[in-house]
């Protein structure tokens, strides 16, 4: 079993549509990131988040950390949201905290 | 600005030539790390570097060889390199390894391998 599981793992919407990407993870955490990336390949950090939600524009993502569940919203879409949407969750590994990430959930928003 | 430089964007070679992918950064991040991202596989760590001197296998380690002798510069290196090595290939920094804090990623590096 992945330590870090996304759903759906892809999403064609309606441009205006309400996004809701969903991300559960296996053990225990510090914080949750979300990334996003482009058609062109470039990873940007969304946020990084350990309780409770953030919002940034149109994005918003939360965490319910007793769930074991990040949910990624995205109101009012648009085509521009196009892009894969990546979870990551840094594992203890030896007093290493690395980042082990979800498979990403590839999002299409159509005008 | 703040970012994390990896150079070259593309790269094409042939099995068993030596090649570096350069990657630096700019904010005094002690944390360092490589990445490569295949199709259903997802992003999985090849190296990491917690400071200067400090280097560690991540999950995929076979085949690449790292060094951090300044805290901006983290290169990896491909001694040998083989098809199964085409990727795509990322290098992101961190203030610590510790994940509460951000993580920036470079734009990244096709590598093809023939």
């Amino acid at each position: 079993k992945n330590e870090v599981e996304q759903s759906p793992q892809n999403l064609t919407a309606q441009e205006g549509e309400f996004i809701t990407i969903n991300c559960s993870y296996s053990v225990g955490i510090s914080a949750l990131h979300w990334l996003q990336q482009h058609p062109g390949g470039g990873i940007v950090s969304l946020f990084m988040l350990s309780s409770g939600k953030k919002k940034h524009g149109r994005l918003i993502a939360t965490i319910n950390i007793q769930e074991k569940h990040s949910s990624l919203h995205i109101t009012a879409s648009h085509p521009r949201d196009s892009a894969v949407y990546i979870c990551a969750v840094p594992v203890s590994n030896f007093g290493n905290e690395k980042l082990t990430f979800g498979t990403g959930t590839r999002l299409t928003i159509i005008p | 600005e703040a970012q994390v430089t990896q150079n070259p964007r593309y790269l094409i070679t042939v099995t068993g030539k030596k090649l570096t992918v350069t990657c630096s950064q700019n904010m005094n991040h002690e944390y360092m790390s490589w990445y490569r991202q295949d199709p259903g596989l997802g992003l999985r760590q090849i190296y990491y570097s917690m400071n200067v001197e400090v280097t560690d296998k991540g999950d995929v380690p076979e085949g690449y060889k790292v060094s951090r002798k300044e805290k901006r510069n983290f290169p990896l290196i491909l001694e040998s390199p083989s098809p199964n090595q085409t990727s795509l290939y990322f290098c992101a920094s961190s203030f610590t390894g510790l994940g509460s804090y951000g993580y920036t990623f470079g734009s990244g590096t096709r590598l093809t391998v023939v």
